[in-house]
């Protein structure tokens, strides 16, 4: 079944504990993207990835690091979180996405982050 | 810059009647449009997307969409609304310029009323 897994669901943490978000998919995409969805504020793109070892800021980089070594990975990581990163996040991924953007997203469950 | 507005925060319908949540974008090339909709604790799920071919764009669940050029708009209809469509919608749009591919709305709460 083709997906993309997030682990974990869930986290309740404290601030400066660094901690990753794991992200895998299975469909050989080439796009990869992260984003935080907030009450009121919609999905805000956080970092994303058109291939292996390219990545790149979106609209809400601070404070978060990716990597993209394996097509299939995308971890997000926060070396030091603080309270303000406390958010839904969902990791997606799709086919190439040239410039044209014509390629429907596929979307995780979503990562629920809670920062003390 | 591209920017795309959802006129309704929140919209709350009786089960059976018409849905209109309404898109109205911005962009400065021909863009690709979407619709995604959002089931509590789950993922976005695509809708249905317009990339230039027709302007009435046929998705999942009976759900449709029309590109309006000379109105910058891409209002998402559904004829009867059941009450499993009760969601989080959003519409997005793809930009050919500046940092991020992609551009979504805040979103519209879709009320089904038995």
């Amino acid at each position: 079944e083709a997906q993309v897994t997030q682990n974990p669901r869930y986290l309740i943490t404290v601030t400066g504990k660094k901690l990753t978000v794991t992200c895998s998919q299975n469909m050989n995409h080439e796009y990869m993207s992260w984003y935080r969805q907030d009450p009121g504020l919609g999905l805000r793109q956080i970092y994303y990835s058109m291939n292996v070892e390219v990545t790149d800021k979106g609209d809400v980089p601070e404070g978060y690091k990716v990597s993209r070594k394996e097509k299939r990975n995308f971890p997000l990581i926060l070396e030091s979180p603080s309270p303000n990163q406390t958010s839904l996040y969902f990791c997606a991924s799709s086919k190439e996405m040239g410039r044209g953007g014509n390629q429907p997203q596929h979307f995780g469950d979503g990562t629920r982050l809670s920062i003390l | 810059a591209q920017s795309v507005t959802q006129l309704d925060s929140h919209v709350s319908v009786s089960e059976g009647t018409p849905v209109l949540l309404r898109c109205n974008y911005s962009s400065s090339y021909s863009p690709s449009l979407f619709w995604y909709v959002q089931h509590p604790n789950k993922g976005l799920q695509l809708l249905l997307k317009y990339t230039s071919a027709a302007t009435l764009v046929k998705g999942i669940n009976g759900f449709e969409a029309e590109f309006k050029k000379s109105e910058t708009s891409f209002h998402l209809t559904k004829p009867s609304a059941h009450m499993s469509d009760a969601a989080e919608y959003f519409c997005v749009v793809s930009v050919r310029s500046g940092n991020t591919p992609l551009v979504f709305g805040k979103g519209t709460r879709l009320s089904v009323i038995a």
